[in-house]
């Protein structure tokens, strides 16, 4: 059974940094690029970002909201994709998920069931 | 801001058809068959529903049925049942690896 779990959420101040694990289970995690998404409270889905397989070079993309702000990495040994966010803002306060990129990479088959990140001071 | 634009809630009763349309432009829905759909229900992760326009994965019943017209693309939901009745969300690749949502549409079963 595929699952995936988020960690490392929490609140914490502006300007600070936050990372967040997702542990992923089920399936040959080097296979499959993996997504973060966010949920701001009472509103729609945002893609945040995507990292890419290691046959693809393991090389990310990002939505402008937080290019240069948060960077996305994997370990494929240890089954984790990591999403690192630094100079967060109150309008970064969301519940994030995690998601396996099906082969095409236009869709997300799994999904965690998300880490509350809450920015404030 | 969402770019897709979904009507912000529909309802019908147990057993009708409800149609949710999901509009774009022809820089997302009118030019690219990467449109999914995604069901949430209240405190849930979102669910794939829908894929590649018109494909459902495995163990969603065929009453979740897509077309695509132009810049719209529906999600008809046929013989609407008690647990139909969540947030549903459309997404469409818009190209340069950049994606956008619709703000969701609340279903409820009256």
């Amino acid at each position: 059974e595929v699952q995936l779990v988020e960690s490392g959420g929490g609140l914490v101040n502006p300007g600070r940094s936050l990372r967040l694990s997702c542990t992923a289970s089920g399936f040959i995690f080097g296979d499959y690029a993996m997504t973060w998404f966010r949920q701001a409270p009472g509103k729609g889905l945002e893609w945040v970002g995507f990292i890419r397989t290691k046959a693809y070079g393991g090389t990310t993309e990002y939505a402008a909201s937080v290019k240069g702000r948060f960077t996305i990495s994997r370990d494929d040994s240890k089954s984790i994709a990591y999403l690192q966010m630094n100079s967060l803002k109150t309008e970064d306060t969301a519940i994030y998920y995690c998601t396996r990129a099906a082969s095409a990479w236009t869709y997300w088959d799994y999904w965690g069931q998300g880490s509350l990140v809450t920015v404030s001071s | 801001q969402s770019a897709l634009t979904q009507p912000r809630s529909v309802s019908g009763s147990p057993g009708q058809s409800v149609t949710i349309s999901c509009t774009g432009t022809s820089s997302d829905v009118g030019t690219y068959n990467y449109v999914s759909w995604y069901q949430q229900h209240p405190g849930k992760a979102p669910k794939l529903i829908i894929y590649d326009v018109s494909e459902r994965p495995s163990g969603v019943p065929d009453r979740f049925s897509v077309s695509k017209s132009g810049n719209t693309a529906s999600l008809t939901i046929s013989g609407l049942q008690a647990e139909d009745e969540a947030h549903y969300y459309c997404c469409s690749f818009a190209g340069g690896y950049t994606f956008v949502f619709g703000a969701g549409t609340k279903v409820t079963v009256l």
